[in-house]
């Protein structure tokens, strides 16, 4: 089956230091793409980023990713942490076969002054 | 803009109770989706629905029924309300093109005493 794991359930970080969200995952199945999520406070997830090419960053709102299919991996990273980054991000891979998206359990970032 | 609506946005109901809980969209999607969120256990997809008058179970589909009786709305009903019921539910859409990107409602507060 499938399944995305974000080993950190909660990353706490100073402004202005680079951040970084680890996800790794597992498919028997041919994939479309992979996301990072972010949902900020008593909103609804929305997309972040989203890649589908193996080793091609990724970059949207300061943040990037790369897709690593040899590592089974798709970190996020940033060079320089805002408060306004807090919020839960959710990595997650879609599949071809029956339209679902496959999410991990989140990491809740929080960015202190 | 993809637009997905759901009502009510709160609700509070009671042990035993009948829930239902609408979703509209004007995607044009063709996929709709239920999720419950918790703290600690992320994203779990409860029903989803690819057709008009058709739903498929979820990851966790227990004490749920779910209804599409047309593209544009999808509804989850509980039948006989549980605390542990008491989540945020959070309705997406999708469509098959592309990588299935999912757009989400607002989200629904319900809790349960």
């Amino acid at each position: 089956g499938d399944s995305v794991t974000q080993t950190e359930g909660l990353v706490t970080v100073t402004e202005g230091l680079p951040v970084k969200l680890n996800c790794t995952y597992q498919t028997t199945y041919l994939t479309i793409a992979f996301f990072w999520y972010v949902q900020y406070l008593n909103e609804a997830p929305q997309v972040l980023l989203k890649s589908s090419t193996d080793n091609k960053r990724t970059e949207h709102q300061g943040f990037h990713a790369t897709l690593h299919k040899s590592s089974s991996s798709f970190h996020l990273q940033k060079s320089s942490a805002q408060l306004s980054d807090s919020a839960l991000y959710y990595c997650a891979l879609s599949r071809r076969s029956n339209n679902r998206i496959f999410f991990g359990d989140g990491t809740q970032l929080v960015v202190k002054p | 803009e993809a637009a997905v609506t759901q009502s009510p946005r709160s609700k509070v109901a009671v042990t035993g109770g009948k829930v239902t809980l609408s979703c509209h969209q004007t995607n044009n999607h063709d996929y709709m989706y239920w999720y419950r969120q918790d703290t600690g256990h992320g994203l779990r997809l409860i029903h989803y629905s690819y057709v008009a008058d058709s739903t498929e179970k979820g990851d966790i589909p227990d004490g749920y029924k779910a209804s599409r009786p047309s593209q544009e709305n999808f509804s989850l009903i509980l039948e006989l309300a549980s605390l542990s019921q008491t989540a945020v539910y959070f309705c997406a859409s999708s469509d098959q093109q592309g990588v299935y990107e999912q757009y989400f409602g607002p989200g629904t507060r319900l809790t349960v005493l």
